[in-house]
């Protein structure tokens, strides 16, 4: 399968500071990023797919000024969760897409926002 | 779009028994029904997956149906091991793994010794 990392794996931070998680496919081009969010003890729900070198497409309720996604590069994808608070704090997962159908999840990232 | 609903929301078998589990989906476009396997604080698993132009695949204890004329899909585990409690996701897409994938509610399966 897919060679996908996540960093960090987990972070807590002070309400109001911002948080970035990178998101890295390691043995394949990744011309899309999917990011999904997961609360506690429900499914994945999907904030955005974006496309290498485009501006993200944002699911219906995901505040595109305050989740910020960089797609610059085909093996790397950034998510900035600007201005966190506590009811940011979920888990992070990406999922990239390339040539091939991928169905690969990064190992997420745990936001805990105080 | 699409909407996937997957049923129980938790299943409780005894060991060595079989559990299914079952999902619906809306859009008869899709064509790409793949199984998740999540653990407590980890990332979802591929365990199996179908296309719509097959109607069952089996994998050792794993197989999984499909129905498009009714739009369902089923998960069966045979054989149940402690190992196989987690969290199950049905999902669908339109276009292979590589397109949008919308997701089942979950399925908390719990095998009891």
């Amino acid at each position: 399968g897919a060679v996908v990392s996540q960093h960090p794996s987990w972070v807590i931070c002070k309400s109001g500071t911002s948080v970035k998680i990178e998101c890295r496919s390691l043995d394949f081009q990744a011309t899309t990023m999917f990011w999904y969010r997961q609360f506690p003890k429900q499914s994945l729900m999907l904030m955005a797919t974006s496309n290498e070198g485009s501006k993200a497409t944002y699911e219906q309720g995901v505040e595109k000024d305050k989740f910020l996604i960089n797609h610059a590069s085909l093996t790397l994808s950034t998510l900035t969760v600007t201005s966190a608070h506590p009811e940011d704090s979920s888990f992070y997962i990406c999922r990239p897409s390339g040539s091939s159908d991928t169905q690969y999840f990064g190992p997420g990232t745990r936001l805990t926002v105080l | 779009g699409e909407n996937v609903e997957q049923h129980p929301s938790t299943l409780s078998v005894q060991e060595g028994d079989s559990a299914v589990i079952k999902c619906t989906y809306s859009d008869s476009a899709s064509n790409y029904f793949p199984w998740y396997k999540q653990e407590l604080g980890k990332r979802p698993q591929l365990i199996i997956d179908i296309r719509s132009n097959v109607g069952e695949k089996k994998d050792q204890r794993i197989a999984v149906t499909l129905n498009k004329t009714a739009k369902h899909f089923s998960l069966h585990i045979t054989e149940t091991q402690p190992e196989d409690s987690a969290v199950y996701f049905c999902a669908a897409s339109k276009r292979g793994g590589g397109n949008k994938l919308t997701f089942g509610t979950g399925t908390q399966l719990k095998v009891e010794l």
